[in-house]
């Protein structure tokens, strides 16, 4: 069972460019979670999604960031016309179903996407 | 509100001698909660969790954890350092009300010297 998948691996933009990070969670989890990873931060939370929904985007920032998870296809987190203060790790994890405490919310992560915004 | 404090940004101790990272937590429910540990630019592997079972909780590569509910702290030990123990921690809780969001801690970064 291959873990959850990210790509790119790295990524360099310009600013004012788009990127699209990818993320493929493990076969049979329907939770997707992405994080963000400042330079000599922890991670922060991001935004929540299942199947066609999004659960709690209450981490994304209000403008330029967007992330959705198609019924078929990877989850795509969106940054439009980036800055340079996007420059950071982006993860993804990825859970079975099921819901509450214990270990129906252990999460698997991705390797991340390392965004450079030059 | 929900938060996770790592007390120490850096611990450096020498191979073979005791690790402890050390972590609190506060929460109005009951948490679960993880250490994980993050590799130079390699992503997250989980170390251990408690999930209101065991309060002596055993995870891979001879870590452990105590839950202390008394004292809302979940500190990470290990008895013997290795060198390959030399990374990033974090103590993380989860909660039922949250939707399954993860809170991290700062991070504690590992040294193990010779």
């Amino acid at each position: 069972n291959a873990g959850v998948m990210q790509n790119p691996r790295h990524l360099v933009r310009r600013r004012g460019q788009e990127a699209r990070l990818r993320c493929s969670p493990m076969k049979g989890h329907s939770h997707v979670y992405w994080y963000r990873q400042l330079p000599e931060e922890g991670l922060k939370f991001m935004v929540y999604l299942q199947k066609e929904n999004i659960i709690d985007e209450s981490g994304m920032p209000k403008e330029r960031f967007s992330a959705e998870f198609p019924k078929e296809g990877p989850s795509i987190l969106r940054i439009q016309q980036v800055v340079r203060g996007d420059s950071a790790a982006y993860f993804c994890a990825s859970s079975p179903p099921g819901r509450g405490v214990g270990p129906h919310n252990e999460q698997f992560f991705g390797p991340g996407t390392r965004l450079t915004v030059l | 509100a929900q938060s996770v404090t790592q007390l120490d940004s850096h611990v450096s101790v020498s191979e073979g001698t005791p690790v402890l990272l050390r972590c609190n937590y506060s929460s109005s429910y009951s948490p679960s909660l993880f250490w994980y540990v993050q590799h130079p630019n390699k992503g997250l592997q989980l170390l251990l969790k408690y999930t209101s079972a065991a309060t002596l909780v055993k995870g891979i590569n001879g870590f452990e954890a105590e839950f202390k509910k008394s004292e809302t702290s979940f500190h990470l030990t290990k008895p013997s350092a290795h060198m390959s123990d030399a990374a990033e921690y974090f103590c993380v809780v989860s909660l039922y009300n949250q939707g399954g969001k993860l809170i991290f801690g700062q991070g504690t970064e590992l040294s193990v010297k010779p």
